[in-house]
């Protein structure tokens, strides 16, 4: 079945240093791909997303490219923040049969960044 | 306005209680879910309502009990809880079911 494999954390970094998460994912066919960022106490936010083979989202100074040929979707942020700490979640969009949209998680990644 | 908004946002109850969890929005979205999750864990899907008809149950205990009253609400009925059901409930939505999903704050729960 389709699943998504992050790197585990925690991840600890000094402010303004460069960032990678890596992610990779199994499925069949054409999935859609996000990162969802979660701040301590609060829900899940759509950070960016990518739809199609070598799609780049970007937000916020985030960015993931698409990568069908290594099954990957791995984020990356060159200057990173205090403000930046938070669980990092990639997820694909499972489309299936039955269309219904189904989101498949990766079991996060932990962000610290010091000052 | 461009949120998923959640009541209350903490709750605690006993076992023997009948409680319920309330999300709302205003962005047209046709597909709602709510979500489950535990401490350092990813969500998990617990309902998926598409077009205001049930379209997933994740095998979910008959002690949660969903409805989509119109396509801007989305209840959670609570009645029987157990302890392990402790978590943060998420709720969601997405313009079609295939669509990213927008989560909401969630409400955190717990049963004693």
């Amino acid at each position: 079945g389709n699943s998504v494999t992050q790197m585990e954390g925690p991840v600890t970094l000094s402010e303004e240093a460069f960032l990678t998460i890596n992610c990779t994912y199994t499925a069949t066919g054409y999935p859609s791909l996000f990162w969802y960022v979660q701040y301590p106490g609060e829900g899940l936010q759509l950070l960016l997303k990518a739809t199609k083979a070598d799609d780049k989202g970007s937000n916020k100074g985030f960015e993931a490219t698409y990568r069908k040929e290594t099954t990957s979707f791995h984020l990356e942020k060159g200057s990173v923040q205090v403000s930046d700490s938070a669980v990092y979640f990639c997820a694909l969009s499972d489309h299936g049969s039955s269309n219904t949209g189904k989101l498949i998680f990766g079991q996060g990644t932990t962000l610290q960044v010091k000052p | 306005d461009t949120e998923v908004t959640q009541t209350p946002k903490h709750l605690v109850m006993g076992m023997t209680n009948k409680k319920s969890l309330k999300c709302e929005q205003h962005m047209g979205h046709r597909a709602m879910y709510w979500y489950k999750q535990k401490a350092k864990k990813p969500p998990e899907l617990m309902f998926v309502y598409s077009y205001e008809k049930l379209s997933i149950n994740e095998s979910v205990p008959s002690r949660f009990s969903p409805e989509c009253p119109n396509s801007s609400l989305l209840n959670l009925h609570l009645h029987a809880l157990q302890p392990e059901d402790s978590a943060l409930y998420l709720c969601a939505s997405s313009r079609q079911s295939q669509s990213e999903q927008f989560f909401g704050p969630g409400t955190r729960l717990t049963v004693l």
